[in-house]
């Protein structure tokens, strides 16, 4: 069954690092997103990517954040800067444009 | 705005009983709604979805969900438990106000089975 999958499972950085979260979604799938979860929290949607732009983002995305496709296969999730309070499960997702996502296995960032 | 809420943030059955896993919803129109499990260091797996149409509808390993308008609610249930269903158990919902693409989750439920 088509996958989703991240890299790295889990990252420790030090705050104020840059960090890339890697993901490879369906390979016939056009939509993508990525949701955090902070640990003992919600899962929350950050931003969703459709046809090489941002199609809506949340809040929390902010100018730290930043998303990209930069080949055919690859959507990434950069952190510019990472503060303690990015440490969180960075989940990405793909459609075909349907209701239903598929999720990764998720990324552990951990900022210290 | 939508929002999703999930009542008991753990569950506790023993083996071969009834889960049943509470979740209502808020949203001025019928929106989707969703039941993913997450399992102990595993992703985001969809278990069941409703959409459009029949109002019960069955999931993955034996799990079943009925939306139910009046109440607001999409409850998730199990006639047996089994020991393989210890996880954590998300409701979420995608709707007209937020999109269809994004979802909401609930805050979920963590589900303990004790032989």
């Amino acid at each position: 069954e088509p996958e989703v999958t991240q890299t790295p499972s889990h990252q420790v950085t030090q705050m104020g690092q840059e960090v890339i979260l890697r993901c490879v979604p369906i390979s016939n799938h056009l939509y993508f997103y990525w949701y955090r979860q902070i640990l003992g929290q919600k899962v929350e949607f950050l931003v969703s990517f459709y046809n090489n732009e941002i199609s809506e983002k949340s809040e929390i995305f902010d100018d730290q954040f930043s998303v990209e496709r930069p080949d055919g296969s690859n959507f990434t999730l950069k952190i510019r800067s990472t503060k303690l309070e990015d440490s969180a499960m960075y989940f990405c997702a793909s459609s075909d444009g349907g209701p239903v996502l598929t999720f990764g296995a998720g990324s552990r960032l951990t900022v210290l | 705005a939508q929002s999703v809420t999930q009542l008991g943030s753990h569950v506790s059955v023993s083996e071969g009983a009834l889960v049943l896993l509470r979740c209502n919803y808020s949203s001025s129109v019928p929106p989707y709604l969703f039941w993913y499990v997450q399992y102990p260091n595993q992703g985001l797996q969809l278990l069941l979805k409703y959409t459009t149409g029949a109002t019960l509808v069955k999931g993955i390993n034996g799990f079943e969900a009925e939306f139910k308008k009046s109440e607001t609610s999409f409850h998730l249930t199990k006639p047996s438990a089994h020991m393989s269903d210890a996880a954590e158990y998300f409701c979420a919902v995608s709707g007209p106000s937020g999109g269809y693409n994004k979802l909401i989750f609930g805050a979920g439920t963590r589900l303990a089975v004790h032989p």
